[in-house]
């Protein structure tokens, strides 16, 4: 059974860092990964698609990795702005199977 | 192009009522899956649906039942409410089973 775990839980930076958000997976053998950002009330928005076969996938300043091998995957933001302030999580999708997801991590930029 | 549609945007049910929600998904998109969202257990996948067929199912109870027709547009119906089913509703459409994800913006549900 896929578990997805996302640490930390909550994030909390100064305007202007650079950050990493990772998710973490148990069953390498996932067709593609998603990532996405919540607002508060809102739902999901896509931000990056990995396939399996990419390393990185990049849009803007958001920068996501995936180490297969390892189960490992990082959403890295670049000079982080307080309208970056939500909760991100991760999705791996095994094929023609339902998106398994993380907890997420509730990420706030203080101005 | 337009997004995934969901209606109603709220709702305010009273236990033992049954309520029906709606998701209209990107134009060419023949996969629409639910999940219920709540501060305590998170995303919980309820079903999804491929070209009219129900492809994968979560662990939920059988008054949460679903369909989608032949223009892939789905329903989700959840009977004898009761005070727990308080959530928001997302729907997610998809081109494939394993393609991007693209996500409504959600039926928030108050029972009362």
């Amino acid at each position: 059974k896929q578990e997805v775990t996302q640490i930390p839980a909550a994030l909390s930076v100064p305007e202007g860092e650079n950050l990493v958000l990772n998710c973490s997976f148990t069953d390498s053998a996932i067709y593609n990964l998603q990532w996405f950002r919540q607002d508060p009330g809102k739902g999901l928005t896509s931000l990056l698609l990995i396939q399996s076969s990419q390393r990185e996938q990049t849009s803007g300043r958001l920068n996501a990795s995936l180490d297969k091998s390892s189960g490992r995957s990082t959403l890295y933001i670049a000079a982080s702005q307080p309208g970056d302030s939500a909760t991100y999580l991760c999705a791996v999708n095994k094929g023609a199977q339902k998106l398994v997801f993380g907890q997420g991590t509730r990420l706030t930029i203080n101005p | 192009k337009a997004g995934v549609t969901q209606t109603p945007r709220y709702l305010i049910k009273t236990r033992g009522q049954q309520v029906t929600l709606s998701c209209s998904p990107i134009s060419g998109h023949r996969s629409v899956s639910w999940y219920q969202q709540t501060p305590g257990q998170g995303l919980q996948f309820l079903f999804e649906y491929f070209s009219e067929t129900q492809r994968n199912k979560g662990n939920f109870p059988g008054r949460f039942s679903g369909r989608q027709f032949s223009n892939s547009r789905s329903e989700m119906n959840v009977s004898t409410l009761e005070l727990g089913d308080s959530a928001l509703y997302l729907c997610a459409s998809r081109v494939q089973l394993d393609t991007e994800a693209f996500f409504g913006q959600g039926t928030r549900l108050t029972v009362v």
